[in-house]
């Protein structure tokens, strides 16, 4: 089964406010990966982080990943209708997993204009 | 640059029938993987490989069969169709792995009728 579990599964959010999806393994990660899935499309990746406490900005997103490189978040600012979609966050549980991914079941985001 | 492509887009089979899913990719990746992605559960692996004739199981291997005998073409087939196996499936290549960003297909929409 998945080793790692997103929350919330669905998030409904109005256009501008801000939200957060996170992202919780059971066990320390290697490093963790974000992709964003648009409706009816492919997953695309997003970012990776691995340091313990990584924060990394794309414009209006936010990724963290904890200090026990156990968790990792994805906060948006100031939400707009083309961040629709699924985002999903990737476990590698070690280097040797050779791009072994795990990925969550995905936080499926609606903008409501 | 076409990055990684599937064949057929859709596909309806009937229970029993045998199909490949055809997956090729133009980057020269090493890695390549078959998920399959279903609601609510994100996505699964299938089966990988990490190089041409080196291929091993994901989490999900039962009902199909690969094999890797170029680095460019990773095919998945189905030995005998089920309805629990319709789903929508999904190829990945990864450049190395250190790089760790996936590149996905755009996916193949199975029914088992």
């Amino acid at each position: 089964g998945q080793q790692v579990m997103q929350i919330p599964q669905y998030q409904h959010v109005q256009e501008g406010e801000d939200f957060t999806t996170y992202c919780n393994s059971s066990t320390t990660l290697s490093n963790i990966q974000w992709y964003k899935q648009r409706p009816g499309g492919h997953p695309v990746f997003l970012i990776q982080l691995v340091k313990s406490g990584e924060v990394k900005k794309q414009k209006r997103l936010t990724f963290q990943f904890g200090e026990a490189k156990k968790n990792s978040s994805l906060h948006i600012t100031a939400t707009q209708t083309t961040d629709v979609g699924t985002y999903f966050c990737a476990e590698v549980l070690t280097t040797d997993s050779w791009g072994k991914l795990q990925f969550g079941a995905g936080t499926q985001v609606v903008v409501t204009p | 640059n076409a990055g990684v492509t599937q064949t057929p887009k859709f596909q309806v089979l009937k229970t029993g029938q045998s199909m490949t899913l055809q997956c090729a990719q133009d980057m020269n990746h090493e890695y390549m993987s078959w998920y399959r992605q279903d609601p609510g559960m994100g996505l699964r692996l299938i089966h990988y490989s990490v190089g041409a004739g080196i291929t091993d199981q994901g989490e999900v291997p039962n009902g199909y069969n690969v094999s890797r005998s170029t680095t460019e073409d990773f095919p998945l087939r189905l030995l005998s169709a089920a309805p629990s196996q319709t789903s929508v499936y999904f190829c990945a290549s990864l450049s190395d792995r250190w790089a760790g960003e996936l590149f996905f297909g755009e996916g193949s929409r199975l029914t088992v009728l």
